[in-house]
């Protein structure tokens, strides 16, 4: 079945490192990705990984993923209050068309 | 152009009007999708067209009928809608070559 679960609120200090947690459940997606929402806004591609790589950096973030387990993980370094968002975490299923099934988003809140 | 455009930003209608949301870009993506998102939810997929022909209809109510006239312009024609269907729509867009969507900010619709 084609489920993404992630947990709904984070809550860090500014100046931390917050980690976002995903589950998913389709062995075959190829491609995983982290989208942030700013209230009111559309969806930002913010980094994604090929389901081969288990770690990929790009500046302030980081993206683990365990594939034997189906765990996703977005690491952002030296939070700061622009970064309060949800943030969603989504998989390509296979077979073509870019079908992406999204979690149900993280809340990230970042206070001083 | 490095962006994908949505207009209306916001959109009112009564469940008689016939009403259309615009969605453009100038990427050469030749994929394009529209997208539900319920308050608090995760985007739903509705529609996905790939060279100008429809490949997914994810099951829409046929109140909503999609059009794609040439590869950088995506309508959504909406007719008798439902209160329920209030929400905001989103577009997206994906390079042949590539496996991201890129997100317009969405039309956000109300109902009456």
């Amino acid at each position: 079945g084609e489920d993404v679960e992630q947990s709904l609120f984070l809550s860090v200090r500014e100046g931390d490192s917050s980690v976002i947690n995903c589950t998913y459940t389709d062995s075959s997606s190829t491609y995983l990705y982290w989208y942030k929402q700013e209230p009111g806004a559309g969806l930002q591609l913010l980094t994604y990984i090929f389901s081969n790589m288990d770690m990929k950096q790009d500046q302030r973030l980081t993206v683990l993923l365990n594939k034997k387990d189906k765990h996703l993980s977005l690491r952002i370094a030296d939070t700061q209050t622009g970064d309060s968002a949800i943030y969603f975490c989504a998989e390509n299923l296979s077979g073509g068309y870019n079908k992406l099934i999204f979690g149900a988003g993280t809340r990230l809140a970042v206070h001083p | 152009d490095t962006e994908v455009t949505q207009t209306p930003k916001h959109l009112v209608m009564g469940m008689t009007n016939k009403k259309s949301l615009k969605c453009e870009q100038h990427m050469g993506h030749r994929a394009m999708y529209w997208y539900k998102q319920k308050a608090k939810k995760p985007p739903e997929l509705m529609f996905v067209y790939s060279y100008e022909k429809l490949s997914i209809n994810e099951s829409v109510p046929s109140r909503f009928s999609p059009e794609c006239p040439n590869s950088s312009l995506l309508n959504l024609h909406l007719h008798a809608l439902q209160p329920e269907d209030s929400a905001l729509y989103l577009c997206a867009s994906s390079p042949p070559s590539g496996n991201e969507q890129f997100f317009g900010p969405g039309t956000r619709l109300t109902v009456l």
